[in-house]
């Protein structure tokens, strides 16, 4: 079945930038969206349509897409950005959906 | 104000049943699709499916299909995730959570269902 590829961590010093990429081959055809989710709640959407920003949502979070990759972009990491987060697209039919493994950002 | 809430947290031995629930206000239930997402403990989010309460299509991850049912009853406006018999490994935290309208992403979570099978 359908995969998503994503680093199991990723760390960064604060105000520095952390990328975090995820990998699908239906990428080129398909969105994703990032999730943050933190210690004992549920998951936030942070980026969708591989690029947009849901209102709410700092501006130091952004992404892009290039061919069978998609990359979160964080600039200026702060403490509270510390936290799991999910990349989330569907297979090339659209039949289903599928989240990458995850990648812990620790900021040290 | 859109809100998912989810029943409590469940202790079953293998081989029980169990219907675990969500049930949604602050818009129309049968204009949004509803997905599940499972978390075992320490790991990742995992996709299981979705339904749509308009006419109760019904999609599964090929990892979950036959393994759970999801179902929709629009007179309560309640999703819900059914097991006809448990396992161990279906030990987790289960979110149900709406999708955002036209697109690819859920956009509401509810709080999160913990189901622990053990004998």
């Amino acid at each position: 079945s359908y995969e998503l590829t994503q680093p199991p961590s990723v760390s960064v010093s604060p105000g520095q930038t952390a990328r975090i990429t995820c990998s699908g081959e239906a990428l080129p055809v398909q969105h994703a969206c990032w999730y943050q989710q933190k210690p004992g709640q549920a998951p936030v959407v942070v980026i969708y349509k591989d690029s947009e920003r849901p209102s709410g949502i700092p501006q130091r979070f952004s992404g892009s897409s290039s061919g069978t990759t998609v990359t979160l972009t964080i600039s200026g990491v702060q403490a509270e950005d510390e936290a799991d987060y999910y990349c989330q697209s569907a297979d090339s039919s659209g039949t289903y959906w599928v989240f990458g493994g995850g990648t812990k950002l620790t900021v040290v | 104000e859109v809100q998912l809430v989810q029943s409590g947290a469940e202790v079953k031995k293998p081989g029980e049943s169990l219907k675990i629930s969500c049930k949604v206000s602050g818009y129309r239930f049968t204009n949004y699709w509803i997905a599940w997402v499972r978390q075992m403990p320490g790991k990742g989010l995992e996709w299981m499916g979705i339904i749509y309460p308009g006419d109760s299509d019904t999609r599964y991850s090929p990892s979950f299909r036959g393994q759970v049912s999801i179902s929709a009853d629009k007179s309560t406006s309640t999703a819900s995730l059914q097991w006809s018999s448990l396992k161990a490994s279906d030990t987790a935290m289960y979110y149900c959570a709406r999708q955002a309208y036209g697109r690819l992403f859920l956009d509401f979570w509810g709080q999160g269902t913990l189901v622990t099978v053990s004998s």
